[in-house]
């Protein structure tokens, strides 16, 4: 069965300075990956995705993720912060039979002034 | 392209009524819908999935006749929440895919129901 572990809960960083999210998952297949973010009270917004084509997967807003099938990583980077970012990241990969969503728990990201 | 709405954003009601929530893909067909429950600080839970014309598929632990889910055409998804009380206040989220495009899910920006 397929799963995605994010690492951190929360993360916090300066403004101007990188993000890392984290995200491992588990699929017996090459798998479907998506990166969401929401915003308080918001709906969820795709931010990337992974289908089995190009590794490094550049998203909206600066974002990028590549897919590493060695460490089954599906890690979200960005280069530089903006407050606009803080908000909660969830990594989602999709099942292989069913193909429904299976969620993280959601990595919540503070970006510091 | 691919935007999923939901009516109403927000709705309070009173314990033991019922509320309705509606998902609608606007600009496309839906043959798959999903519906979501999120309690605060927390991740999506799947309630269940629903194709159209055909019963909901509701996911373990979730009360098939609490939570009613009626997917009468190809861009329209209910959800009736049932005798409704303040434990079933949270963010529902609905999500919709056409199964003949790809498996690619969009997601409604949610509603938050609140019970008093």
């Amino acid at each position: 069965a397929q799963s995605v572990t994010q690492l951190d809960s929360h993360v916090s960083v300066s403004e101007g300075t990188p993000v890392l999210l984290r995200c491992n998952y588990s699929s017996s297949y090459s798998p479907s990956l998506f990166w969401y973010v929401q915003h308080p009270n918001k709906g969820l917004q795709l931010l990337l995705k992974y289908t089995s084509a190009a590794t490094l997967v550049k998203g909206i807003n600066g974002f990028e993720a590549e897919f590493k099938k060695s460490e089954t990583s599906f890690h979200l980077t960005k280069p530089s912060a903006h407050m606009s970012d803080a908000a909660e990241y969830f990594c989602v990969v999709s099942d292989q039979g069913t193909y429904k969503y299976i969620f993280g728990t959601g990595t919540r990201l503070k970006v510091l002034a | 392209g691919a935007v999923v709405s939901q009516h109403p954003s927000w709705v309070i009601c009173k314990s033991g009524t019922s509320v309705k929530i509606e998902c609608r893909s606007l600009d496309f067909q839906a043959t798959t819908m999903f519906w979501y429950r999120q309690f605060p600080k927390k991740s999506l839970m799947l309630m269940a999935t629903s194709n159209e014309g055909s019963k909901a598929t509701y996911e373990q632990g979730v009360e098939k006749d609490k939570f009613l889910i009626n997917h009468a055409s190809l861009t329209l998804s209910t959800l009736t929440v049932t005798s409704a009380h303040p434990e079933d206040s949270s963010f529902y989220i609905c999500s919709a895919r056409s199964d003949l495009d790809s498996y690619e899910q969009y997601f409604g920006p949610g509603t938050r129901l609140t019970v008093t």
